[in-house]
């Protein structure tokens, strides 16, 4: 069975610019979480979905939104973009939202 | 601001050395789960740990719940290269949300 995908792999942007980043769960999986992973430290929580619904989010502003689908695929969207958004972005689906969770390879966003 | 602290930050041994990585909170987890990070790739599940006191083990990986579901040891015995990584552990809070230690980056030398 096909893992957690995530698209695009690797993004540069420039300061003030949007992002949108993408993640497809295992199949059967109805949760989808997301987090950020800056350089040196672990990965930070920033949203976490289940069944189309919006379940947590952590301590990050108003420029970071997300959504989940009806297919439970998700959209991770950074608004005006700063310096230090700069990370790897990394999707993680489970099950339910007590399962252990799964992890895609992440996106590595830039931004110059 | 990482709930959990992981210790040593890095660690540097020699083929067929044990080592011991630290994971400490202030907070109760529901459970705990370990993870290994290869560069460029996302954590790979190792264990989880649900109850006080449980120790698991993943052939040469030990793992162990402190009994206030509070701390939590990861020992490798006879490390080899393939063990090469960054570790990473985090808590399941009662909310379902994960939280990470910063990680301890683990090198093993032929």
């Amino acid at each position: 069975d096909a893992g957690v995908t995530q698209s695009p792999t690797h993004l540069i942007k420039t300061r003030g610019q949007h992002v949108t980043l993408r993640c497809s769960p295992i199949s059967g999986h109805k949760s989808v979480s997301w987090y950020q992973q800056v350089l040196g430290q672990g990965p930070q929580f920033i949203f976490q979905y289940y069944e189309k619904e919006e379940r947590g989010r952590g301590n990050f502003p108003d420029r970071f939104s997300a959504r989940q689908f009806p297919n439970y695929s998700s959209e991770l969207n950074v608004n005006a973009l700063l310096l230090g958004d700069s990370a790897l972005y990394l999707c993680a689906s489970s099950p339910h939202l007590r399962d252990e969770q799964f992890f895609g390879p992440g996106t590595r966003l830039t931004v110059l | 601001t990482q709930l959990l602290e992981q210790s040593p930050q890095f660690l540097s041994i020699q083929e067929g050395e044990n080592l011991t990585v630290y994971c400490n909170s202030s907070s109760v987890f529901s459970s705990l789960q370990w993870y290994r990070q290869e560069p460029g790739e996302g954590p790979v599940l190792l264990v989880t740990v649900v109850t006080g006191g449980e120790v698991k083990k993943l052939k040469r990986l030990t793992f162990q719940f402190g009994d206030a579901r509070k701390d939590s040891s990861l020992h490798i015995t006879a490390a080899q290269p393939g063990d090469t990584g960054l570790y990473l552990c985090a808590g399941l809070n009662y909310d379902y949300k994960l939280s990470f230690g910063a990680g301890t980056t683990v090198t093993v030398r032929a």
